[in-house]
């Protein structure tokens, strides 16, 4: 069975452009997280998602990042305009969901470098 | 807030030996989840460990094992017959009793180097 896929697995953009990054969680996982991975930090949460609403986005800096998650699938984060402070990793996790313990598993991660 | 913390930024241990990784947390919680992650180099996370916070008894996971002491707040790992591949962050993380899957809140984690 396939895992978290990830894509671009790194990405190298100029401050001030816009940048996407797509992730498709296992199949059947009803929940999905963003997490953002800075250097020599653990994770922290950006964005959950319950099928294809967020119902956890409170960490979420709306001024220039978006999330979408259609048909409560793959999902897209992005970022207009990048800062070079927004160079880091981003994570996307899936689970099953439901009111119990289901395991997080994560994808690869696209590793963002702002110049 | 929860908050998770890790106090030895870097580790090293020769190959074969036991190693222990520190981790307190804070939390008002009375259940709840602990967990170890390894994270190799340039490559994804993983789950190595899971702890429930109403059992007593340490879970253990092959060469894997973890001291939990709830009073303290104190959540370890030892890692027994330390391996090449064991070299990686490891970090400690929390999770609120799971309503819909709460977040993970994780610590800043620790280098772990298993030297030959």
């Amino acid at each position: 069975e396939a895992g978290v896929v990830q894509s671009p697995r790194y990405k190298i953009i100029e401050k001030k452009q816009p940048v996407a990054f797509w992730c498709n969680p296992i199949s059947g996982h009803n929940t999905l997280y963003w997490y953002l991975q800075n250097l020599g930090q653990g994770p922290e949460l950006l964005i959950r998602y319950e099928n294809e609403e967020a119902v956890d986005d409170s960490q979420l800096p709306k001024d220039r990042f978006s999330a979408e998650r259609l048909k409560g699938v793959d999902s897209t984060l992005k970022i207009q305009p990048a800062e070079l402070g927004d160079s880091a990793v981003y994570l996307c996790a899936s689970s099953l969901g439901g009111p119990s313990y289901n395991e997080q598993f994560f994808g690869p991660g696209t590793r963002l470098t702002v110049l | 807030a929860q908050t998770v913390t890790q106090s030895q930024p870097e580790m090293s241990v020769q190959e074969a030996e036991t190693v222990t990784l520190s981790c307190t947390y804070d939390t008002s919680e009375n259940n709840y989840y602990l967990f170890w992650y390894k994270q190799p180099p340039s490559r994804q996370m993983i789950l190595v460990i899971r702890q429930e916070a109403y059992k007593q008894q340490n879970a253990t996971e092959n060469r894997f094992s973890v001291n939990f002491q709830k009073a303290a707040k104190s959540f370890s790992l030892k890692i027994s017959d330390s391996q090449l591949g064991d070299t990686a962050m490891y970090f400690c993380a929390f999770m609120k009793p799971p309503s819909g899957n709460t977040p993970l809140v994780f610590g800043k984690g620790t280098r772990l180097s298993v030297i030959a």
